[in-house]
């Protein structure tokens, strides 16, 4: 048990739909950072959120979108999907005394 | 901007034997370095950590020192196992997380 829960596990969608990648973190862990990780490669930063608003942003296009909400929960947002965006999905949530916890992530599959 | 680059694999050792690799940074400020590992199929799971010059961050066998001199947090084990084979990343942070291209252990009985 990571502290951070990740949801759905798997997922496959088809070019050009949208989807919605869910992350739930513990409580009192303001910060929550996405991260890309393509087949063979290590993860790219997409988006920080910090109490709700976006923070940081990594080298993505503007159809990668998220909200982070009061419960410490957050959803990563991707339209108009393409196949390059297949890839696992990690949400990580930061706190000052344990640093960055990671989920088990979402494997997403746009086919 | 801040980057990480990291050893290539894959790399294949025999059961007891020494692990290194090599990671080198480039930073303008005063990052925390780690090392993340990636089993099959999983998330990352932290394996150690350093967050100032000469640190050292150990964790399960595994060694690395934060080197400011040579920008560099090279990953040691001195008797690997079958069970560590895995992914390695590593890692800067500032801001946010800034990963390697990772190396693939297989360790061989």
């Amino acid at each position: 048990e990571t502290g951070v829960t990740q949801s759905p596990t798997h997922l496959i969608k088809t070019r050009g739909q949208q989807v919605t990648l869910r992350c739930s973190s513990q409580s009192g862990h303001n910060t929550v950072s996405w991260y890309q990780q393509a087949l063979g490669q290590g993860p790219q930063f997409i988006f920080q959120y910090y109490r709700e608003e976006e923070n940081g942003r990594g080298n993505f296009p503007p159809r990668f979108s998220g909200l982070q909400f009061p419960n410490y929960s957050s959803e990563l947002n991707v339209n108009a999907l393409e196949l390059d965006d297949s890839a696992l999905y990690l949400c990580a949530s930061w706190t000052s005394t344990i640093g960055y916890t990671f989920g088990s992530g979402t494997r997403l599959t746009v086919v | 901007g801040d980057s990480v680059t990291q050893m290539e694999g894959p790399v294949t050792l025999s059961e007891e034997a020494f692990l290194t690799i090599n990671c080198t940074y480039t930073a303008t400020g005063y990052p925390s370095l780690f090392w993340y590992v990636q089993y099959p199929g999983e998330g990352l799971q932290l394996l150690l950590k350093a967050t100032k010059a000469d640190d050292k961050g150990s964790n399960k066998g595994f060694e690395a020192t934060y080197r400011k001199e040579t920008t560099s947090f090279h990953l040691e084990k001195g008797s690997v196992q079958v069970s560590d084979s895995a992914v390695y990343f590593c890692a800067l942070s500032e801001i946010d997380m800034r990963f390697g291209a990772g190396t693939r252990l297989t360790v061989k009985p």
